[in-house]
């Protein structure tokens, strides 16, 4: 069965300490593996698409990478406004399979 | 720049009522979806539209569960005879085509009492 699988559920970070998001999906045929952040009460928000294993994107303090099994979100020296759910979903052309997501808290 | 709106944000029905939640996407947006979000979960797929035509409702719950596009834009989901398991947070998420990164709207919340 399809599915994506995200960890760790929860992550406290320092101000400016460095780590990393992993989502882990088991589809037949991936045609896009995607990153969004949600704050509460929101809708998530778009944050990178990854096509091909290898890829790599980044903006500000965040950097996804893509392999054929599982994908990283780097967060570098992150502050306390980046503190939020980060959520992956993986395309298999049928169907967006979301994560439960990591909840991410930044404490200054 | 409008985004995806959703109306209305919050909703409290009593178990057995009929209740319409309404997304409107960007415009130009050919692909609609609906999700459903229990609190602490990620986002579970519901259905999918191309312009006017469902092409998928697999994720729909129960025949309860019933979503419309009829003029390709604005989309309603509407269930009837609620129940309790029904509250969750429902998400409506438009897209350029089927397989481009789809933006959110901000969620209707709907709790059944």
């Amino acid at each position: 069965e399809d599915q994506v699988t995200q960890s760790p559920e929860a992550l406290r970070l320092q101000e400016g300490e460095s780590s990393s998001l992993n989502c882990s999906y088991t589809v037949s045929g991936l045609r896009g593996l995607f990153w969004y952040r949600q704050d509460p009460g929101k809708g998530p928000e778009f944050l990178f698409t990854l096509y091909s294993a290898g890829e790599e994107k980044e903006k500000e303090r965040l950097k996804a990478t893509l392999t054929k099994k599982e994908s990283f979100l780097h967060i570098t020296a992150p502050k306390p406004e980046d503190s939020a759910t980060y959520l992956c979903a993986a395309d298999d052309f049928n169907k967006f399979y979301f994560g439960s997501g990591t909840k991410l808290n930044v404490k200054p | 720049g409008a985004g995806v709106s959703q109306s209305p944000r919050y909703k409290v029905a009593k178990r057995g009522q009929d209740v319409a939640l309404r997304c409107d996407p960007i415009s130009g947006h050919v692909s609609l979806f609906w999700y459903q979000q229990a609190l602490g979960q990620g986002p579970e797929f519901l259905t999918y539209f191309q312009n006017e035509a469902q092409l998928d409702k697999s994720g729909l719950p129960s025949d309860r569960f019933f979503a419309e596009r009829p003029e390709g834009s604005v989309s309603t989901l509407k269930i009837q005879r609620t129940q309790q398991e029904d509250s969750a947070v429902y998400l409506c998420a438009s897209s350029v085509n089927r397989g481009g990164e789809q933006y959110f709207g901000p969620g209707t919340r709907l709790t059944v009492t």
